[in-house]
């Protein structure tokens, strides 16, 4: 089966950069994401990369692949209060299956 | 233009009784996904539905899991005689007809189960 691993914490500091990191198992994977969860709200995609691409920059958001690792961060600039909330890694190596990490609940402190 | 909506947000069981989920996708979604998200793991797929059909249900345990999507009306998750194991959070997500190799699901807040 998929297996995706994620540290399930993080505390960052307003307006310093956040990394989160996370690993995936399967070497088929074809999309891989980022979502964002808030209190009582349900998950909200960020953003996805397509398996051939190693980077992508969206405004404050930067996804970083490496496929040979089977490696994936997210990296958001200048951290805002806003910003703190749960960030699901997930995976697909169909159209519609996704695999997800656990979580990292991100913190951000003034 | 209301998103995934899941109701109850919160329900309470005992051992033995039935649980039923409900998820209406948003307007103009005829597909939708159940996942699962035990205790600390992450979202795991359970089924994939579309209007009257199930499509792949290959993470649905085989026993007491049913869902279904009708012609009209909301899809449902339903868990007969429940066990503490259940427990968990239960998200459906929605995404439009297949128009290309991706499709952007979208969530709904998930119903948080508890099996006393």
């Amino acid at each position: 089966g998929e297996d995706v691993e994620q540290s399930l914490f993080l505390s960052v500091r307003e307006g310093d950069s956040s990394v989160i990191n996370c690993t995936y198992t399967d070497s088929s994977s074809t999309y891989l994401y980022w979502y964002k969860q808030e209190p009582g709200a349900g998950l909200q995609l960020l953003t996805y990369i397509f398996s051939n691409m190693d980077m992508k920059q969206d405004q404050r958001l930067t996804v970083l692949l490496n496929k040979k690792d089977k490696h994936l961060s997210l990296r958001i600039a200048d951290t805002q209060t806003g910003d703190s909330a749960i960030y699901f890694c997930a995976e697909t190596s169909n159209d519609y299956k996704l695999s997800f990490g656990a979580g990292t609940t991100v913190t951000v402190r003034a | 233009n209301a998103g995934v909506m899941q109701n109850p947000r919160h329900l309470v069981r005992r051992r033995g009784q039935e649980a039923r989920l409900r998820c209406s996708p948003m307007k103009g979604h005829s597909h939708v996904y159940w996942y699962r998200q035990l205790p600390e793991e992450g979202l795991k797929f359970m089924v994939y539905l579309q209007k009257e059909n199930i499509i792949d249900e290959s993470g649905m345990p085989k026993e007491r899991f049913s869902a279904e999507f009708p012609k009209e009306g909301p899809s449902i998750l339903r868990i007969q005689q429940v066990v503490r194991g259940d427990s968990a959070a239960y998200f459906c997500a929605s995404s439009p007809l297949k128009q290309g190799l991706y499709d952007e699901q979208f969530f709904g807040p998930g119903t948080r189960l508890t099996v006393l």
